[in-house]
């Protein structure tokens, strides 16, 4: 039983296209976040969601925006993408503030 | 503001022999510290947490970390490497709200030799 899932695992694109990459979790967990991991292993929060309440990392352009249908999912949205755009993207959770557990990740590549 | 420093950004051991990837972090009251791991092409898996109760921590696959308040340090070890061990190893420290923040080192690559 996957806990905290991504989809797609891979992702390649050109650039300017609008994508999305979906995050579930079925821990019951209350909080969600979205990281970008750089091409040298850097990882640094994009997101967490909690209750509705969003905080953003004041460092994210616009242009991400991460969408929550419902308490289990959250999921980002990538307008007109960029070359800079490309790395591994992953998903996390958390009950309240104790320990993230952190999904498979997703490698997006911009062309 | 919370920071980590992980000392080594790659090191080397042969298979059987000890480990030590060093952390130190920068925080201005008691924090939250964590050790993640993480496979190639996997996602990361937490290996252990310090919240204030023992200052020895015992995580999964025979890995340890102490907390040392004086040396503001939190050094994961293990008495003897496997060749699974080889991965990407990230120190992590929360802030103030607990595990919703957290700040990651930049990473150490352990490498096993046979």
């Amino acid at each position: 039983d996957t806990a905290v899932s991504q989809t797609p695992k891979y992702l390649v694109t050109q650039m300017g296209n609008d994508k999305s990459i979906k995050c579930e979790q079925n821990l019951g967990h209350d909080t969600m976040y979205w990281y970008k991991q750089d091409s040298k292993k850097f990882l640094k929060i994009m997101f967490s969601y909690n209750n509705k309440e969003l905080i953003i990392n004041e460092t994210v352009p616009n242009r991400f925006s991460p969408k929550s249908p419902d308490k289990a999912h959250l999921n980002l949205h990538i307008n007109s993408l960029e070359l800079g755009d490309s790395a591994v993207y992953f998903c996390a959770s958390s009950a309240n503030t104790d320990t993230q557990y952190f999904g498979p990740g997703t490698r997006l590549t911009v062309l | 503001a919370q920071s980590v420093t992980q000392l080594d950004s790659h090191v080397s051991v042969s298979e059987g022999t000890p480990v030590l990837l060093r952390c130190n972090y920068s925080s201005s009251y008691s924090p939250s510290l964590f050790w993640y791991v993480q496979h190639p092409n996997k996602g990361l898996q937490l290996l252990l947490k310090y919240t204030s109760a023992a200052t020895l921590v015992k995580g999964i696959n025979g890995f340890e970390a102490e907390f040392k308040k004086s040396e503001t340090s939190f050094h994961l070890t293990k008495p003897s490497a496997h060749m699974s061990d080889a991965a990407e190893y990230f120190c992590v420290v929360s802030d103030i709200y607990g595990a919703n923040n957290l700040f990651f080192g930049t990473g150490t690559r352990l490498t096993v030799i046979p």
